[in-house]
């Protein structure tokens, strides 16, 4: 499995509050990938980043930010967490080079619940 | 914009029986398109992909796919299912050029019977 991690797998917050994801990987890839799943929706992709510091908006951007300062590291924050927010979120990481037909891996995801 | 259907919420087939779970896409220009498996409680696991060449692509576990241009197809399909292939599958596509991020099929639940 690509070495991919992401803290915490499970928590639970109150609408309101500041909620911070992380994803660690320890593949030196360059791309990194921030998706939502929910049911009836399959994944759908929240930001993206194509290296330190650059990062663009996916389809479901809003309420959400990121950032990347270190290449094993991408951030996913809900600045204020509310209930439509309630789902599993999943990192992916991809390699640089080529044509860019590299697959995704997957982290093993976060279940979030905002109450 | 690309998009992708996955016409079918679940698949169910008998042990032993040929499965085919269906995709179609939408995309600009020339499309990649790859298949992943979801187990419980796990991450989406890369299957296979198209690039391009063969039409007929083989990947992991004994599952292959088929790459209809005319159709904008790419099911996936297995000649002997095992009860170990239950699972959530998604197709995905992203075209050729531009940005990477790939858009996923809502999913399609197979359920393998003993």
């Amino acid at each position: 499995d690509a070495g991919i991690t992401q803290s915490p797998r499970h928590k639970v917050t109150e609408t309101g509050t500041p909620v911070t994801l992380r994803c660690h990987q320890t593949e030196n890839h360059r791309y990194m990938y921030w998706y939502r799943q929910d049911p009836g929706h399959g994944l759908r992709l929240i930001h993206y980043s194509y290296g330190v510091k650059d990062t663009d908006k996916g389809e479901v951007s809003d309420g959400y930010s990121v950032s990347r300062s270190k290449t094993e590291d991408f951030l996913l924050t809900l600045e204020s967490a509310t209930s439509s927010q309630t789902s599993v979120y999943f990192c992916a990481i991809s390699e640089s080079g080529g044509s860019g037909n590299q697959p995704q891996h997957f982290g093993d995801g976060t279940r979030l619940s905002i109450l | 914009a690309q998009s992708v259907a996955q016409p079918e919420d679940q698949v169910n087939v008998a042990e032993g029986n040929p499965l085919t779970v269906k995709c179609t896409y939408s995309v600009s220009g020339n499309p990649y398109l790859f298949w992943y498996v979801q187990y419980p409680n796990r991450g989406l696991q890369f299957l296979l992909k198209y690039i391009t060449g063969d039409n007929l692509v083989k990947g992991s576990y004994g599952f292959e796919a088929e790459f209809n241009k005319s159709q904008t197809s790419f099911h996936l399909k297995k000649p002997s299912a095992l009860v170990s292939d239950s699972a959530l599958y998604f197709c995905a596509v992203r075209p050729d050029t531009g940005r990477r991020a790939l858009t996923f099929g809502s999913g399609t639940r197979l359920q393998v019977q003993p």
